[in-house]
């Protein structure tokens, strides 16, 4: 079945310690994207990538860091930098639009991070 | 990129028809209209989307306002699973999936 996995689904982590969140997809699509989630709050872009070796910051890009080395996969790195890293991460992919093709995102199950 | 403004929550009775309303009074021309919704813990799944005409699906109708400032997500009989966070959000060619705080809907048996 074709789909958008992250793992792990939960993760504890103490502070000042970097790590980084897994997303793979086999839907062959071309672009990626990472979200965080708050509680009771709605979905901010960390990062995007359109394309294999590129990507973009999204509004709160500050303190994480991706990687896009392979179409099927884009991890989250969250560094230490990241001042209050306990959320909820979400990872979707989507084919890129391109000028009269338009398509859904696909989201995976999401990871719960904590901080301690 | 283009905003959208939905109410914080809203309520229905189970087997009653649900309509969500999402504002977007600066949409462009080319942008399209999604609709997604997300259960707890979950991530957000696709629910429908449209440009100018309304839009039928398993799933729900969605019905565009002729001048596409507004838009409504209808759910023809609201059932316990249809309690979720609805997002309403736009697109346009490239464009990335912003999403806002969305409307909670609650389903009361």
């Amino acid at each position: 079945d074709g789909g958008i996995t992250q793992s792990p689904k939960y993760l504890f982590r103490k502070e000042g310690q970097n790590v980084t969140l897994s997303c793979e997809q086999n839907l062959n699509h071309d672009a990626m994207y990472w979200y965080r989630q708050d509680p009771g709050q709605g979905l901010r872009l960390i990062y995007y990538s359109q394309i294999v070796n590129d990507f973009q910051k999204g509004d709160i890009a500050e303190g994480y860091s991706v990687s896009r080395e392979k179409k099927e996969s884009f991890p989250l790195t969250v560094t230490s930098a990241q001042k209050n890293p306990t959320a909820f991460y979400l990872c979707a992919s989507s084919i890129y639009r391109r000028q009269g093709i338009n398509t859904e995102a696909f989201f995976g199950q999401g990871t719960r991070l904590t901080v301690v | 990129d283009a905003k959208t403004t939905q109410p914080n929550s809203m309520e229905s009775n189970e087997e009653e028809p649900v309509h969500l309303p999402c504002n977007h009074s600066t949409i462009s021309g080319t942008d399209y209209i999604h609709w997604y919704r997300q259960l707890p813990s979950q991530g957000p799944e696709y629910v429908i989307h449209g440009l100018t005409s309304n839009v039928n699906n398993r799933m729900a109708s969605l019905a565009i306002a002729e001048d596409r400032k507004s838009s409504t997500l209808i759910l023809h009989r609201a059932t316990l699973r249809d309690a979720a966070v609805y997002y309403c959000i736009l697109l346009y060619t490239g464009n990335q999936f912003y999403f806002g705080t969305g409307t909670s809907l609650t389903v009361i048996p």
